[in-house]
């Protein structure tokens, strides 16, 4: 069971907005920066947000992240077919002292 | 335009030892403020964190896979690689290299990804 837990799946219709969120503690989402990743069915995992809220050069405003004490929330609005993906949230643990993701979420456009 | 590209056995045989390499073109790996690390998906399931790697040899593991795990770096070759010893069916995966950016380990993130290489433990 992952220290950062996300809903198994989520879903929408073209247009709409849907959220999925990432709950963990004090030792990861707590004290570090989460990170959000989206994986197409058979490729490698994209960067999608980092460092809470920021997205990187070619990702869409549709997509935004927020944090606030030790959960996190991904934000997806204007809903397209093409997101129909699986979507991780990450952070550091300090515990751990390592990187953990959570398990996942399966997003599926109606 | 940076690469990474996986390599290595697509078969191991259980109990035996899993070496991967990550060649990394289009960037040194010589270079502050970036880790290179490993990423595993076990088939239909969610991403593992493995470990990473500075280019000086300071690595940090994954403490589940600690006591099998080695993260080397090979910087004439621009090549990181990964280790796992030890290996079961458990351990048939995807395995992803990745280079982790972010001002530090903890605020790092993983940008830049391998196409991945399904690696199946089995006799």
């Amino acid at each position: 069971q992952s220290l950062l837990t996300q809903p198994p799946s989520a879903s929408g219709t073209p247009g709409q907005r849907v959220t999925i969120s990432c709950s963990g503690s004090s030792s990861n989402i707590g004290s570090n920066t989460v990170n959000w990743y989206q994986q197409l069915p058979g490729t490698a995992p994209k960067l999608l947000i980092y460092s809470n809220n920021q997205r990187p050069s070619g990702v869409p405003d549709r997509f935004s992240g927020s944090k606030s004490g030790t959960s996190a929330s991904l934000a997806i609005s204007g809903l397209h077919s093409d997101d129909e993906a699986d979507y991780y949230c990450a952070a550091w643990d300090d515990s751990l002292n390592g990187v953990i993701f959570g398990g996942g979420t399966k997003l599926t456009v109606l | 335009q940076l690469q990474l590209q996986e390599s290595g056995p697509r078969l191991v045989k259980p109990s035996e030892t899993l070496s991967l390499t990550c060649t990394v073109s289009g960037a040194s790996i010589i270079t502050s403020s970036y880790y290179w690390g490993w990423i595993r998906q076990s088939p239909g399931k969610g991403l593992e964190w493995i470990g990473i790697i500075y280019y000086s040899g300071s690595a940090y593991y994954n403490p589940s896979l600690k006591s099998r795990v080695t993260i080397s770096v090979d910087t004439s070759k621009n090549q990181f690689s990964l280790k796992l010893s030890s290996v079961t069916a458990a351990d048939t995966s995807v395995y992803y290299c990745a280079r982790q950016d972010g001002f530090t380990i903890r605020l790092g993130y993983f940008q830049h990804w391998g196409q991945g290489t399904l690696v199946t433990v089995s006799s």
